[in-house]
């Protein structure tokens, strides 16, 4: 069954260090994408980055890298040089090239100290 | 190119009454999903529209309701309201709803149920 798991429920970085949000998933669907969002306070969820189940390549994006262990399930959010900006909470997803489905982890509460 | 637009952005409703929310896609984006978050139950998946067909639906009783329109707009209904109907509606949209395709948000509406 497709599944989701973040086990951070809230995290603290200082300021312009690096940090991992960790994320598990389960499947049997050989084809499917994986998800990061980011909500503020406001409530929008916003895209940040993507990785395909048949994807060699680690995603990057600006300070967002996305570590991809295919035969752990896991689905790591590395931000690098974090701001006071990337306070938030943290959305891990999964999406199955069957369903049309996308299912979300619990989230993971990031804040970012001065 | 303007990003997905949820109306109303607020809404008040008391027990017992029904209410429809409203979502208009990216430009060119046909899959629509629908998805309720709450602080208890977390982001759950409601449905899913492409083409004005429904597609996938989540676990939830027959008072939510939705459909989609020839122009990709899509609508929420949610009849005989109840207190745990309280929540955060978000609504995303896609291409066509494929696995490694990104879904991208509305502001959501917040809906308080009196």
């Amino acid at each position: 069954a497709q599944k989701i798991t973040q086990t951070q429920p809230g995290m603290f970085v200082q300021e312009k260090e690096a940090v991992t949000l960790d994320c598990t998933y389960d499947t049997s669907d050989p084809s499917y994408g994986l998800f990061w969002y980011k909500q503020p306070s406001s409530g929008e969820m916003i895209f940040l980055i993507y990785q395909g189940s048949y994807d060699q390549q680690n995603a990057t994006e600006g300070r967002y890298s996305l570590n991809f262990q295919k035969a752990r399930k896991s689905a790591n959010l590395v931000i690098s040089a974090s701001q006071l900006g990337d306070s938030a909470m943290y959305f891990c997803a999964m999406r199955e090239g069957v369903g049309f489905k996308t299912i979300f982890g619990a989230g993971t509460r990031l804040f970012v100290k001065a | 190119k303007a990003g997905v637009t949820q109306t109303p952005r607020y809404l008040i409703k008391t027990r017992g009454q029904q209410v429809t929310l409203s979502c208009s896609p990216i430009s060119g984006h046909r899959s629509v999903s629908w998805y309720q978050q709450t602080p208890g139950q977390g982001l759950q998946f409601l449905f899913e529209y492409f083409s004005e067909t429904q597609r996938n639906k989540g676990n939830f009783p027959g008072r939510f309701s939705g459909r989609q329109f020839s122009n990709s707009r899509s609508e929420m209904n949610v009849s005989t309201l109840e207190l745990g109907d309280s929540a955060l509606y978000l609504c995303a949209s896609s291409l066509g709803g494929g696995a490694r395709e990104t879904q991208y948000f509305g502001p959501g509406t917040r809906l308080l149920v009196l």
